[in-house]
């Protein structure tokens, strides 16, 4: 069961931009979470936003969640070579469900 | 820093053999899983594990088994490999519920010819 619906499915940036990816859910969430996975690796988890919870920020990131819309925003600004990877949304119902991952969307920045 | 290892990153199996995949947390995490990753398909969940001989199926364990013996341990079985198994296989463990990120190991990458 697919909860999460990143967008773009692929974005390529030039080095100092900024990088924009969404994700839109299907039913309420307990938190939504942002994994990045670097090509043939595993997921490393950057940021978990609650539901109760709007914006949140972690270095580089902000995250945003809009609850009525069903859907987060990943920003990464002033992006660098190595955030080239992909990003993935993962959503969780409740407390003791496992997560429900999108398909990602595959970052490129360019030097 | 927490680790969790997965045995082996590239493995080439033929169809119909019996194959282990082996993942080993050393953080005390309850919380177990493993996933199949796909081309266009995303993570989808194969099985998970609350606690030691617990095991829960997730949205495709038709073909697979798993075994959790031990706390840091979570065994993922294919039963008989089939090219349609090959794929890249991810393990993740958690503490508790809820508030935290999974950790994933580096992932299996399986060849079945």
């Amino acid at each position: 069961s697919q909860q999460g619906e990143e967008d773009p499915q692929a974005l390529s940036i030039q080095e100092g931009e900024n990088a924009t990816m969404n994700c839109s859910y299907k039913t309420s969430i307990n938190n939504l979470q942002w994994y990045r996975q670097n090509s043939g690796r595993g997921l490393v988890h950057l940021i978990l936003i609650r539901s109760n919870e709007r914006e949140k920020h972690s270095g580089r990131l902000r995250v945003t969640l809009d609850t009525s819309k069903k859907s987060s925003s990943l920003l990464i600004t002033a992006s660098r070579a190595a955030d080239t990877a992909s990003y993935f949304c993962a959503t969780r119902t409740s407390g003791n469900t496992p997560l429900v991952f999108g398909k990602g969307t595959r970052l490129s920045v360019i030097a | 820093d927490v680790k969790v290892t997965q045995s082996s990153r590239y493995l080439v199996k033929r169809t119909g053999e019996k194959v282990f995949l082996e993942c080993v947390q050393d953080m005390d995490h309850e919380n177990m899983f493993w996933y199949r990753q796909d081309p266009g398909l995303g993570l989808r969940l194969i099985y998970f594990s609350y606690d030691v001989k617990m095991k829960e199926k997730g949205d495709i364990p038709e073909g697979y088994s798993v075994s959790r013996e031990k706390k840091e341990r979570f065994s993922l079985i294919l039963e008989s490999a089939s090219t349609n198994q090959t794929s890249m296989y991810l393990c993740a463990s958690i503490l508790g519920q809820g508030s935290y990120g999974y950790t994933f190991g580096s992932g299996t990458r399986l060849t079945v010819v």
